[in-house]
Parts: structure tokens; sequence; C-alpha cells
């Protein structure tokens, strides 16, 4: 299994660019997540999804879109990219913890760099 | 809401000797999960050890065992016998079951392990 894979690894934006990072997991997990993570800090929650088709706000979703179309992806949508959205994005994923032990598996992380 | 506290933003310990990270959070919740991620420069999430609210029993992995004092919402992480390859930011994290379910950070402890 390859777990969460996400695209890409590293991407320089322009101030105003939109694009997409990909996620997606191939353990059928219900739950998806996406963090980011600033210099210093820990991981904030921007978008979570709890299946297909069921999307939530986090706690810093402001300038950001998700979908989740299938049970498999989770992508992340940057609309009119801004400084403040340089950051390390890591997408998440996993079963419900009522049923399993609760542990999200991660991807490797996205750097993005918005100039 | 529920937050997650590491009043040590830095530890350093020799390699060989043993190291205790500190973590606290505040819920209102009976029937959660805490773990502890470690995160090496190569940005990957890295479960370490986790801990079930409704287990007395702290949790151990090998180098790696809590102490989990449930009434007091404390969480600390025991490294022993530390290693070079223990080096890496460490974040304790907080999971509800039910709801969102997702993972709260905390702000993450750098730990410099000296040979």
């Amino acid at each position: 299994n390859a777990g969460v894979t996400q695209t890409p690894k590293f991407r320089i934006l322009k101030i105003g660019q939109s694009m997409t990072l990909q996620c997606t997991q191939d353990m059928n997990h219900n739950y998806m997540y996406w963090y980011r993570q600033d210099p210093g800090m820990g991981l904030k929650l921007i978008y979570y999804s709890v299946g297909a088709g069921i999307t939530d706000k986090g706690e810093v979703p402001n300038g950001y879109n998700v979908s989740r179309s299938t049970t498999e992806d989770f992508p992340l949508r940057l609309e009119l990219a801004a400084p403040s959205q340089t950051s390390v994005y890591f997408c998440a994923s996993s079963l419900s913890a009522r049923i399993v032990t609760g542990e999200l598996f991660f991807g490797e992380g996205s750097r993005l760099t918005v100039l | 809401a529920q937050t997650v506290t590491q009043s040590q933003p830095e530890m350093s310990v020799q390699e060989a000797e043993t190291v205790t990270l500190s973590c606290t959070y505040d819920t209102s919740e009976s029937d959660y999960y805490l773990f502890w991620y470690k995160q090496p420069p190569s940005r990957q999430m890295i479960l370490v050890i986790r801990q079930e609210a409704y287990k007395q029993q702290n949790a151990t992995e090998n180098r790696f065992s809590v102490n989990f004092q449930k009434a007091a919402k404390s969480f600390s992480l025991k490294i022993s016998d530390s290693q070079l390859g223990d080096a890496a930011m460490y974040f304790c994290a907080y999971r509800r079951q039910g709801g969102s379910e997702k993972l709260v950070f905390g702000k993450g402890t750098k730990l410099t392990v000296n040979p």
C-alpha cells in the first residue's frame, strides 16, 4: 500500500495565482484532513472530511477550498495565493477513532512558497 | 475547544541518557486518544506512541513510554537511552472519539541529542 500520497512536494507560486494540492489514500479511510504547518509551529487544521461528499472547515479555512467526490481523494484548492499561505501542507487520513486506535496517517508534506 | 500545550520549546539530552517531554491538554470529553508524533528534518510525521484515555496503564513502545495523568490532564513522554536518531521535533496531540475527530496539536518541542 502507498498510504497517503501528496503532490506536488514543492511549489512556488506568484501572488494571485491558484493551484491545487492533490491528496490520495489507498487505505479506504473515511476521515481525511488538511493541515498547514508554519515555521516553528504545530499543525493547524484547514479543512476536514468525514466521508465522500462531506467536508467542513477547520481552524484556518480562509483562502482555501476542498472537495471530496471519492473516498480516496481530497484535493485542497488555493485561490488567489497570498504570501501568508507560504507553509508546509500535510494531508492525513484515518478510520474513525471509535473503531480503531485513532492514529492519523500522514503524507510527506507539500512545501508551498508564495512570492 | 480542546487545546494542547507543550511548555518546552526546546530540550537537549546526552546520548544514552533519559529525557522527559511535557504535555498538558484541556478537554471536557471522557473518551479520547493522546499521541506523540515525531517529525525529523525529513518532515514526515511519525507516530511514536498512543494512549487511550480509558486505559489506566501507561503505554510503552521500546525506549518510549508515557506518564498519563488523566485527572491532571498531563501526558509526558519519556525517552530512555537516547540515540542520535531521536533528534527531531516532537508533537503532542489529542483526538476525541466522535464528531470531527480532528487531531489537535501542541506547538512542539525540539529535541537535540548531544553525542
